[in-house]
Formats: C-alpha cells, structure tokens, sequence
C-alpha cells in the first residue's frame, strides 16, 4: 500500500536556525512528491513538487526539498527560518494506484514552531 | 487571478440533518477533488470528478456521502442525517489536469460542526 509517513508531530527551531521537516514514503516506481504548507484556519498551500530530474527541489518562500530514492525520503529544508514560517506542513504523494485519479496521499502532517 | 473557493466557510448543524458544501474550482480547471480533514484521520480523500468522467467516489465514508459536479464546474458535496463524527474541515482541490505534474490548488475549506 502507498504511504507517506512524517516522524515528526512538531518540529522546533529557533529564528535564523536552518529547519527540516522529515518525510518518507512508500510507493511502487517513481513516486511523485509533494509539499504543502496550511496556515491557521486556511487551505493548504503548495510549497513545492518532485515529478523527475534534479533530486534538490527549489519552492515558494525559500523552501526547498530533497529527494532521497535510496532513502525513500522527501525532507523539507530552509536554511533560515522565519518565525512567519510557523504553520502546519503536510507532505505527500500522488496516488499511483489502478484507479489513475491524481489523489494525493497525505502525511499526518508536521507542525513547525519557529521561535524568535 | 482566483482561487478555489468554498462556502460557507463555518457551518453547524444538529445531528440528523442534511448538508450542502460548495466549491467553485479554479476557472479551466478539470480536475476536481473533495478531501476531509479531521483531527484522528488526517487528510483524507473523498472524491474525484474530472471533466464529464463518472466520478471516483472511493474514498466516501459511507452512503449517506455524495457529490456532484454541475457542467464540469461547480461542485457540491451532500451529507445527509450528518452524525458528529462528520465533524471536520471539508476542503476542495483543483487541477488543470490529473495529470501527475500538476498541483493541485485548494480552497479554505468549510468547517462542519454536527452537534
């Protein structure tokens, strides 16, 4: 079964910090990644994506991702942490299953404090 | 230009009764998806809708679920004689195709409350 796991219930960095936010997944063939951000009593925002090529992902705001196949993982990083950066991160991954539907698949989600 | 919107954006109901939630997705968006959010299962999905397709409806909880996509825009989903463990954020997503590149691009949300 496919799967996306974050290890992390939260994460804690202080302002300037450099910050990763874990993520491992499991799926058959090459996975398709992604991260959103949701900020309080908001949708979620996507941040950046891992289709095919470089395995070092540039987003919105600073962020980036590296993919890890030998790993199966998919952290978040940002080498400098905002305390605006505060918010809950979900990663996941796109259903690859029979059905075809694009559905994503979605970690329990990470929630980021940043501390001034 | 604009996003996917919801409505409404807050909605309380009592125990037994119907809803309607509604999401206008992005303008040439084809794809459209229904996902629930909720504190002990996550982010979960719901439902799919691309272009005139039948929907995949796999991932609805139950019968008393359902949704519809009018003219391959608007889309409401209905809960009918809601239960308090359908309490959750309601949120929809679009993309312009289901194709796996593209993101998808979600609403607010609508936070049912069943009393």
């Amino acid at each position: 079964a496919q799967s996306v796991a974050q290890p992390e219930d939260q994460v804690n960095v202080a302002e300037g910090n450099p910050l990763t936010v874990k993520c491992t997944y499991s799926v058959s063939g090459n996975p398709y990644l992604f991260w959103y951000v949701q900020y309080p009593n908001r949708g979620l925002q996507f941040l950046l994506k891992y289709i095919t090529g470089d395995n070092l992902v540039k987003g919105s705001y600073g962020f980036e991702a590296e993919f890890n196949k030998s790993q199966t993982s998919f952290h978040l990083k940002k080498p400098s942490a905002l305390v605006s950066d505060s918010a809950l991160y979900f990663c996941a991954v796109r259903d690859k299953g029979s059905s075809n539907t694009g559905k994503l698949i979605f970690g329990q989600g990470t929630t980021l404090q940043v501390k001034p | 230009g604009a996003g996917v919107s919801q409505s409404p954006s807050n909605k309380v109901t009592e125990k037994g009764k119907d809803v309607e939630l509604r999401c206008d997705p992005i303008s040439g968006h084809t794809a459209l998806y229904w996902y629930r959010q909720s504190l002990g299962q996550g982010l979960e999905f719901l439902i799919y809708f691309q272009g005139n397709s039948a929907p995949d409806k796999s991932g609805l909880p139950s019968d008393r679920f359902s949704a519809e996509r009018t003219g391959g825009s608007v889309s409401t989903l209905t809960i009918q004689r809601t239960q308090q463990e359908d309490s959750a954020v309601y949120l929809c997503a679009s993309s312009f195709t289901r194709d796996s590149y593209n993101e998808q691009f979600f609403g607010p949300g609508t936070r049912l409350t069943v009393l």
